[in-house]
């Protein structure tokens, strides 16, 4: 069955880290670009960062940049969100999602996981 | 850095047909994709690279993209399409991906 499945969210304070992990099955991982995207509650979809198939390349929204960082192992099929100096407006469901067309750039995301959800608070 | 423009909230009765726009800068040089989210739900690909549908999606979905303004239209809108739509697009200039705000179908 082709499907993301997210974990590691959970219930951080500021200024704290936290990993997030996103599983994926069904498809040639290693083909296709990943990304996170996030939805804080009660609000619209937000791009958090993206990574190449290969790795090689990585991106992130002005947002988090320098604080979060993608990875991906494509021997386990498994991309990975390192959170650091969390914030408040952290706080959202985070969903990994995968890109439409393999060997390709981020543009369409056609499979996306459940998500997780990431509390930052005190 | 690039945004894009929805209206919270489209509204339309059973059997009609609902328009949503999304608007941005030079918008049709650019490739639409656009996501429906029922509630509790993850992000579902209606239309991507501006009127392609994915396999599974009706084709009552359909969508276009030319000059500043992309649209998903919806024909013979059912109770079951009631949801928040979301467009997006591939910003090359800053590599990052942009979201529109999001629209609210409301099925009367």
């Amino acid at each position: 069955e082709v499907q993301l499945l997210e974990s590691g969210g959970g219930l951080v304070q500021p200024g704290g880290s936290l990993g997030l992990s996103c599983a994926a099955s069904g498809f040639t991982f290693s083909s296709y670009a990943m990304s996170w995207v996030r939805q804080a509650p009660g609000k619209g979809l937000e791009w958090v960062s993206g990574i190449s198939g290969s790795a090689g390349s990585t991106y992130y929204a002005d947002s988090v940049k320098g604080r979060f960082s993608i990875s991906r192992d494509n021997s386990k099929n498994t991309v990975y969100l390192n959170m650091n100096s969390l914030r408040g407006e952290d706080t959202a469901i985070y969903y990994c999602a995968k890109e439409s067309v393999d060997m390709a750039t981020i543009d369409a995301f056609d499979l996306w996981g459940q998500g997780t959800m990431v509390t930052v608070s005190s | 850095s690039y945004v894009l423009t929805q209206p919270p909230s489209v509204s339309v009765a059973p059997g009609k047909t609902a328009r949503i726009t999304c608007g941005g800068n030079n918008i049709g040089s650019k490739s639409v994709h656009w996501y429906q989210q029922k509630p509790g739900q993850a992000p579902v690909l209606v239309i991507y690279y501006d009127s392609d549908r994915p396999s599974g999606i009706p084709e009552r979905f359909s969508g276009s993209n030319s000059a500043n303004t992309a649209t998903l239209t919806i024909n013979r809108v059912e109770a079951g399409d009631e949801a928040d739509y979301y467009c997006q697009v591939w910003d090359s200039s800053s590599d990052h991906v942009v979201f529109g705000g999001g629209t609210k179908l409301t099925v009367l």
